[in-house]
């Protein structure tokens, strides 16, 4: 089973601020096979970034996904008001499919 | 649009078994590869399971906590997936989210089922 560790827990920053999230995994991901999630409270989970660095369809390009092999970022240029949620990474490499425990994102 | 829409959860007691569906519409089923993830209270997402499509064998994956009392089956006359699941403990209760898998992520949800399992 591949664990992925997301650092920081928590992030405390202000809108218009530019937040950097890490997500290690505990042996490499081959083919970049890892996705980014945002989850609002008391909503549905949403597929940011896959294959670690392709937006999905509608996603903002204030989002973007990098890295390779065991380390992985998620970076939000500028947050607006609607960014601050919890972000979860994924990945999709091996079975059993295993998720970050989550970055929450909140506002300072 | 891909709508995916699950039902069935509840309250049941330690032991008992539920079974949840789910429908997946503006796919080609038969494509359709469905995953459900869960979410216990103020915890984060977990993997449940996997089917293919019939397509590619219609094959069933399990996480190790519900491997053996978890089965994930497909209807593809009724666009349906179920899970059922049986010898349900306290460590069960959670949101049930249904997912249609795209790129092989989970790319739509459901709105979730709550399914609360306790005495």
């Amino acid at each position: 089973e591949i664990v992925l560790t997301q650092s920081p827990g928590t992030l405390s920053l202000s809108p218009g601020q530019r937040a950097s999230l890490s997500c290690r995994a505990s042996q490499s991901i081959s083919g970049n096979s890892l996705a980014w999630y945002q989850q609002k409270p008391g909503q549905t989970p949403r597929r940011l970034i896959y294959d670690a660095s392709t937006r999905a369809t509608g996603i903002p390009d204030r989002f973007s996904g990098s890295g390779s092999g065991t380390d992985f970022t998620l970076t939000i240029s500028r947050l607006e008001p609607e960014d601050f949620a919890v972000y979860y990474c994924q990945q999709y490499v091996i079975i059993p499919r295993t998720f970050g425990q989550g970055t929450k994102v909140d506002i300072k | 649009e891909v709508q995916v829409v699950e039902s069935g959860g509840g309250f049941i007691k330690p032991g008992g078994s539920l079974r949840l569906s789910c429908a997946v519409s503006g796919v080609t089923f038969i494509n359709a590869w469905v995953s459900w993830v869960r979410q216990a209270p103020g915890k984060g997402l977990e993997w449940v399971g996997r089917i293919k499509s019939t397509t590619d064998g219609g094959t069933t994956d399990y996480a190790a906590p519900v491997k053996g009392r978890f089965t994930i089956s497909r209807d593809d006359s009724k666009d349906m997936v179920y899970l059922q699941m049986n010898r349900l403990t306290t460590e069960d209760t959670a949101v049930y989210y249904c997912t249609h898998l795209r790129e092989m992520t989970f790319a739509d949800w459901g709105q979730g089922t709550l399914v609360i399992v306790s005495s």
